[in-house]
């Protein structure tokens, strides 16, 4: 069954400084990958998502973006980190569109 | 545009209690709708889906479409219960929308 790995588990960065998270994915082959973001006492926001490699589909405009150089790899950037970017970042996949989604263990964001 | 509502950010029940976990959706086409719960250190997981139309861990829900409903129901709650669970949506292109999310709380 598919793993996902994220890193890293946390991090603080000061406003204005970039940002780089990476996810990937282990035991499965051609996935749909997933971005989400989870604000203090917000539900989870789906950021980006991606059906192949270089295909990116960004839901929410903001500050970040994504990108997908590898098949089994997803990679969550920003140039210059507002404070409105803290959060709790999570990493999906699935098999196909309507599949069972698997979330990685999140990075947690504090921007200050 | 699909949403879906938690209603309650907080639930609390005791050991034994029945617990109902409400979800409401909008979507003008047809959902498909899952449960997923987050346990206290541990990644979000796929509780339950309405297509499987199963029972996990005691837990049903029940798609309504009536109601655009999908509560998720217990009859008798354990404290090994207690989590964050949240109600999702997704549709043809396989984006999930999700919930607020409800902790809940059983006590002893």
């Amino acid at each position: 069954s598919q793993t996902i790995h994220q890193w890293p588990a946390t991090l603080v960065q000061p406003v204005g400084s970039p940002l780089s998270l990476e996810c990937t994915v282990e035991g499965t082959s051609n996935p749909n990958l997933y971005w989400y973001r989870q604000a203090a006492g917000r539900g989870l926001q789906l950021l980006f998502y991606s059906v192949g490699i270089g295909q990116i589909s960004s839901e929410v405009p903001q500050n970040l973006s994504a990108s997908r150089p590898q098949d089994r790899q997803f990679i969550l950037s920003s140039k210059k980190l507002l404070l409105s970017d803290s959060g709790f970042y999570l990493c999906a996949c699935s098999k196909g569109v309507r599949e069972t989604q698997y979330f990685g263990p999140g990075t947690r964001l504090l921007v200050l | 545009a699909q949403r879906v509502t938690q209603p309650e950010k907080l639930l609390s029940v005791f050991k034994g209690a029945p617990v109902e976990l409400k979800c409401n959706y909008s979507y003008s086409g047809s959902p498909e709708l899952f449960w997923y719960v987050q346990y206290s250190r541990q990644r979000l997981q796929l509780l339950l889906r309405h297509i499987s139309r199963e029972s996990i861990k005691g837990f049903t829900a029940d798609l309504n479409k009536g109601e655009t409903s999908f509560h998720l129901k217990k009859p008798f709650a354990q404290e090994e219960d207690s989590a964050m669970y949240y109600c999702a949506l997704t549709t043809s292109y396989g984006k999930l929308t999700f919930g607020q999310g409800t902790i809940l709380t059983v006590h002893p």
